[in-house]
């Protein structure tokens, strides 16, 4: 079975720093892996994606993630943060049909990020 | 529409009482999922469907949880005999489908078992 683990319960920045959330993945096989984020009272939204091809991914509003397959991990990177970046994110894998799992994500447990003004 | 809507938004039941949820996928979607996001945690997945085909419901906690899609489109989580453990967010999520690229999810629908 697949695990997500993120590190980080809960990150406190100041705007304009720089940010890294960790998160590393238990499965063996290829995997697909996301970054969802839920801004408060919003529905989670994707942030970015990878699926094959150059680990390094960029998405939205200048997130980028690194995908390194030999740790297993997939952090989430921005250069600078904003007050708007508060939320919570999640990683999530996905195990493509051919083992079986359907198109289900595993996610993470989430870190809440706030950024203070 | 053009978006997951999920309805009701919010719901109290009280213990033992029976609920349904339901979820309006984007016009088209042919998969659609349930999962379950208790306080605190991650989405944890529940069942999934392809048009009205439930194609995986492994990740159902107990025989008191019930999802269904008659026509491919709409869909009705249903819990019988609500416990407390049962409170969380019921998230829906759909995707077109064919060259599978992440899905949407609606916004939940948050049940409280009192």
């Amino acid at each position: 079975a697949q695990s997500v683990s993120q590190h980080n319960h809960h990150v406190i920045l100041s705007e304009a720093a720089s940010l890294e959330l960790g998160c590393n993945y238990s499965y063996g096989g290829t995997v697909n892996l996301f970054w969802y984020v839920q801004y408060p009272g919003q529905h989670l939204q994707l942030l970015l994606k990878y699926f094959s091809g150059d680990p390094l991914v960029k998405g939205i509003k200048g997130f980028e993630a690194e995908f390194i397959k030999s740790k297993f991990s997939f952090n989430l990177r921005k250069p600078s943060v904003q007050w708007s970046d508060t939320a919570e994110y999640f990683c999530a894998v996905n195990a493509p049909i051919s083992s079986g799992s359907a198109r289900q994500l595993t996610f993470g447990s989430g870190t809440q990020l706030t950024v203070l003004p | 529409g053009a978006g997951v809507s999920q309805s009701p938004r919010y719901k109290v039941a009280k213990r033992g009482q029976d609920v349904a949820l339901r979820c309006d996928p984007i016009s088209g979607h042919v998969s659609l999922f349930w999962y379950q996001q208790a306080l605190g945690q991650g989405p944890e997945f529940l069942t999934y469907f392809q048009n009205e085909a439930q194609l995986d419901k492994s990740g159902l906690p107990s025989d008191r949880f019930f999802a269904e899609r008659p026509e491919g489109s709409v869909s009705t989580l249903k819990i019988q005999r609500t416990q407390q453990e049962d409170s969380a967010v019921y998230l829906c999520a759909s995707s077109l489908g064919g060259n599978w690229d992440g899905y949407t999810f609606g916004s939940g629908t948050r049940l409280t078992v009192v």
